[in-house]
């Protein structure tokens, strides 16, 4: 079963720190995978798409890097900010399910003063 | 643009009731779909739609009915709710889906907070 598992499951840190969520997959083949942001209450706001062909893709203090060989991705913030307080998701499109998204639980992510 | 809008944000049903959450999205995408989230799992497709008039099964389709009359609009029908069907609800829309190696990102709703009871 296409699966994709995101560790760790919740995370603390201090407002200036950099982290670095990761994002498992057993999806095969797949034609991109993508990062959300989910704020307590709302919906998912995209972050970042790659194609499997692309190893690093940024935006802003966030940077995704994408190994296809080893199935895995991360998703590394830097100089964290309070509003970067959040889940976020790692999104993995199976080719072969008629393209179907295959949706990670997320990271809880916790940004302290 | 207000992009993805859904009502209503919260609702109690009693078991057996039904009731349609609404969705509607100004940015003139083909595509359309419903999502639930449950607790500490990722979000589940119900229905989706590639355009006016043509809807399809996701892969949690049952108990669930969708319909797609405008470009605009595309509600979600609960039918004799159930206590499995309490769950957050999301509308999500894009550019066409293209089936290749790009793909265009999904613009979520607020969400619709489901109890049934």
């Amino acid at each position: 079963k296409n699966q994709v598992e995101q560790s760790p499951q919740s995370l603390i840190i201090l407002e200036g720190k950099n982290c670095t969520l990761q994002c498992n997959y057993t999806v095969s083949p797949f034609s991109n995978l993508r990062w959300y942001k989910q704020d307590t209450g709302r919906g998912p706001v995209s972050l970042t798409i790659m194609t499997f062909s692309e190893n690093t893709k940024s935006n802003g203090r966030y940077t995704a890097t994408l190994d296809a060989d080893t199935k895995q991705s991360s998703l590394h913030i830097t100089a964290s900010q309070l509003s970067d307080s959040a889940s976020y998701i790692c999104v993995v499109r199976d080719m072969d399910s008629n393209y179907q998204l295959i949706w990670g639980a997320g990271t809880k992510l916790i940004i302290k003063p | 643009n207000a992009g993805v809008t859904q009502t209503p944000k919260f609702r109690i049903l009693k078991i057996g009731q039904s009731m349609t959450l609404q969705c509607t999205q100004d940015m003139n995408h083909n595509y359309m779909y419903w999502y639930r989230q449950d607790p500490g799992m990722g979000l589940k497709l119900i229905y989706y739609s590639v355009g006016a008039g043509i809807t399809d099964k996701g892969e949690v389709p049952n108990g669930y009915n969708v319909s797609r009359s405008t470009t605009e609009d595309f509600p979600l029908r609960l039918e004799l709710a159930a206590p499995s069907q309490t769950s957050v609800y999301f509308c999500a829309s894009s550019r066409d889906d293209g089936q290749g190696l790009i793909s265009y990102e999904q613009y979520f709703g607020p969400g619709t907070r489901l109890t049934v009871t």
